[in-house]
């Protein structure tokens, strides 16, 4: 079975510090990840997926598939990036494996 | 554009009462998906549609939840009766075709069950 796991519930760091929010999954084959992230008082929204490699707000996330990781990073936090984040994974015409989520707070 | 269209946003409430959910979802988006996302948790597939026909289901309550998608547009969900541990937010999205397309998300309506 596919399993999506953040280990983090909460991630607190200051403005202009590096972040990195951990992603780890299981999947026997090749599935698709992304990363989602939620704002207060907005809906759920796409951020990147591992197949565009590119960067968004500054985030990138790199697929390593020998740890079964996709962790997403940012050199320079910024307060507004103070969200919820999803790791998730999809294989083929399947839908959605969310991980728990992480909260990440960036102080000023 | 108004994105997927959820209602109601807030719903209270008893055990054993019946409620609905609705879902519009993005215009000429085929594919349809309830999740349900319990507190402090990531969303978990209940339904899939791809147009009318619920493609993926296995993790849909049959005893009590039902959903339907009516000309492979708007879709319900009901629950009945409901029960104290059915208490989360319900979120629908919808992509244009398959899974692996970027889903986008309503804002979820939270149902508390009393």
């Amino acid at each position: 079975a596919q399993r999506v796991t953040q280990p983090e519930k909460l991630l607190s760091v200051f403005k202009g510090a590096p972040v990195e929010l951990k992603c780890n999954y299981s999947y026997s084959g090749s599935p698709e990840l992304f990363w989602y992230v939620q704002y207060s008082r907005q809906r759920l929204q796409l951020l990147l997926r591992h197949i565009s490699r590119e960067s968004i707000k500054g985030f990138t996330a790199d697929l390593n598939k020998g740890e079964t990781s996709f962790h997403l990073k940012k050199p320079f936090a910024q307060e507004e990036d103070s969200a919820m984040y999803y790791c998730a994974l999809s294989k083929g015409r399947r839908a959605l494996t969310f991980g728990s989520g992480t909260r990440l707070q960036v102080q000023p | 554009e108004a994105g997927v269209v959820q209602s109601p946003r807030y719903k209270i409430i008893e055990k054993k009462q019946p409620v609905a959910f609705w879902c519009n979802p993005i215009s000429g988006h085929n594919t349809l998906y309830w999740y349900r996302q319990n507190l402090g948790q990531g969303p978990e597939l209940l339904i899939r549609y791809e147009n009318e026909e619920a493609v993926d289901d296995s993790q849909l309550p049959k005893d009590r939840f039902s959903a339907e998608r009516l000309k492979g547009v708007d879709s319900t969900l009901k629950i009945q009766p409901a029960e104290l541990g059915d208490s989360a937010v319900y979120l629908c999205a919808s992509s244009l075709v398959a899974s692996s397309d970027t889903q986008y998300f309503g804002p979820g309506t939270r149902l508390t069950v009393l």
